[in-house]
């Protein structure tokens, strides 16, 4: 089965500095996606940034990146320029494809919870 | 505004009742979902709807029922069978249910068994 691990329960980093939140997962398929996902005090599920496998090219979203290591089954976040509306928790998720008898749906990590210090 | 609303917002139930949760989307997505976030946990997964009148179980589908009679609406049934219902409930949908596409969420509901 796939799981998704989140080793850090709790984050912090000071306004306009970068940190970087950890997603290793486990899966022996080769086709998959990746997703993080912001949910902050109010409790909206927000994406933040999403990878397909396939891509070796590390995806980016304005301030928030990814480093995505398929052999290492390692997905993090980067979040450059730290704001205090990025506080809240983020949550790593993974996907099949859905075919082959594939539910395709989102596996997630138990969530990093990021706090800004102004 | 395309979305998805879930209401209600706050609900409180008796032990021994069912709650029946809504979930309405507007986006004209295929698939939708029903996930459960507890404290200290990521969000489970507990039943998923492709396509209208279809859909099936997830991780944690003991206790609840759900039924998709239209594409914009898949409410979701908290039984009686259901022992420790309370929890947040979270509601999502997709343009349909494979490959990179984003599943969007509604606000959620807080229900809390009395």
């Amino acid at each position: 089965a796939q799981t998704v691990t989140q080793s850090q329960p709790e984050m912090s980093v000071q306004e306009a500095e970068t940190v970087t939140l950890s997603c290793t997962y486990d899966t022996s398929e080769s086709d998959y996606y990746l997703f993080w996902y912001k949910q902050p005090p109010s409790r909206q599920m927000i994406l933040v940034i999403r990878q397909e496998a396939y891509k070796q090219q590390n995806a980016t979203e304005n301030r928030f990146s990814v480093n995505f290591q398929k052999a290492a089954k390692s997905f993090s976040l980067k979040i450059s320029d730290s704001q205090l509306g990025d506080a809240a928790m983020y949550f790593c998720a993974y996907r099949l494809p859905n075919y082959g008898g594939s539910q395709g749906n989102l596996i997630f990590g138990k969530g990093t919870k990021l706090s800004v210090k102004p | 505004d395309g979305g998805i609303t879930q209401s209600p917002k706050y609900l409180f139930r008796k032990e021994g009742q069912n709650v029946t949760l809504s979930c309405e989307q507007n986006l004209n997505h295929d698939a939708m979902y029903w996930y459960r976030q507890d404290p200290g946990q990521g969000l489970r997964l507990i039943y998923y709807s492709q396509i209208v009148n279809d859909f099936q179980k997830g991780d944690i589908a003991e206790g609840y029922s759900v039924s998709r009679e239209k594409k914009e609406s898949f409410p979701l049934t908290v039984t009686s069978a259901q022992k420790n219902p309370t929890a947040f409930y979270l509601c999502a949908s997709s343009i349909e249910g494979r490959g990179n596409n984003e599943q969007f969420f509604g606000p959620g509901t807080r229900l809390t068994v009395l």
